[in-house]
């Protein structure tokens, strides 16, 4: 079984500029969510989705959207980026189901760097 | 509000020699606890978690951990590092059953002296 894929594995962009992230999920799993990794501030939270719907968002501003598909891949999207968003971004997915235990599937990340 | 303290954000060790790393939680709710590795440009990789029942959970790789509610803590450990568990590691916290949102910790990078 396929992991969690996330598209691209490494993209550079400059200061102003809009980015959409893709992350294709376990098959079978309808949670995905989203994670910002820098050194400075770790591991943090972004937004979750199950069935197309946003479920949970964390403590980022508005330039930080995403949605999920009806297949259940998700995008997240960054606009008028700044230098402090380059970091590493993953994805997770869960298959949602009793017992299962909130366990998350993480991909290999996005590495955005803004210039 | 939840949040992880791992305690030494480097921790070297000798190969063969016992791996502990620490982690110590704050939740508002009973939580889920985890413990992910990540290696060098990779994501992260669930080793542990704990949920409910025994408070003695073993993970992956030899690795194991002991929820202790009066302390907080859920640290991990391993009897004997091996050059491979050269990594970072991270504590996880969630707010339990149907909660997706983990809580992570700065994270612990473990070094294994040959």
């Amino acid at each position: 079984k396929a992991g969690v894929t996330q598209t691209p594995r490494y993209l550079i962009k400059t200061r102003g500029q809009q980015v959409t992230l893709s992350c294709s999920p376990i098959s079978g799993h309808r949670s995905v969510s989203w994670y910002q990794q820098t050194p400075g501030q770790g591991l943090q939270f972004l937004f979750e989705y199950f069935s197309e719907t946003q479920r949970n968002k964390g403590n980022f501003p508005g330039r930080f959207s995403g949605r999920q598909f009806s297949n259940s891949r998700s995008e997240m999207n960054v606009s008028t980026l700044e230098l402090g968003d380059s970091a590493l971004y993953l994805c997770a997915s869960s298959l949602e189901l009793a017992g299962t235990k909130n366990i998350q599937y993480f991909g290999a990340g996005t590495r955005l760097s803004v210039l | 509000a939840q949040s992880v303290t791992q305690l030494g954000s480097h921790v070297s060790v000798s190969e063969g020699a016992l791996v502990l790393l620490r982690c110590n939680y704050s939740s508002s709710v009973p939580p889920y606890l985890f413990w992910y590795v990540q290696y060098p440009n990779q994501g992260l990789q669930l080793l542990l978690k704990y949920t409910t029942g025994a408070t003695l959970v073993k993970g992956i790789n030899g690795f194991e951990a002991e929820f202790k509610k009066s302390e907080t803590s859920f640290h991990l450990t391993k009897p004997s590092a091996h050059m491979s568990d050269a990594a970072e590691y991270f504590c996880a916290v969630s707010k339990g059953a149907g909660s997706y949102q983990l809580t992570f910790g700065k994270g612990t990078k473990l070094s294994v002296i040959p």
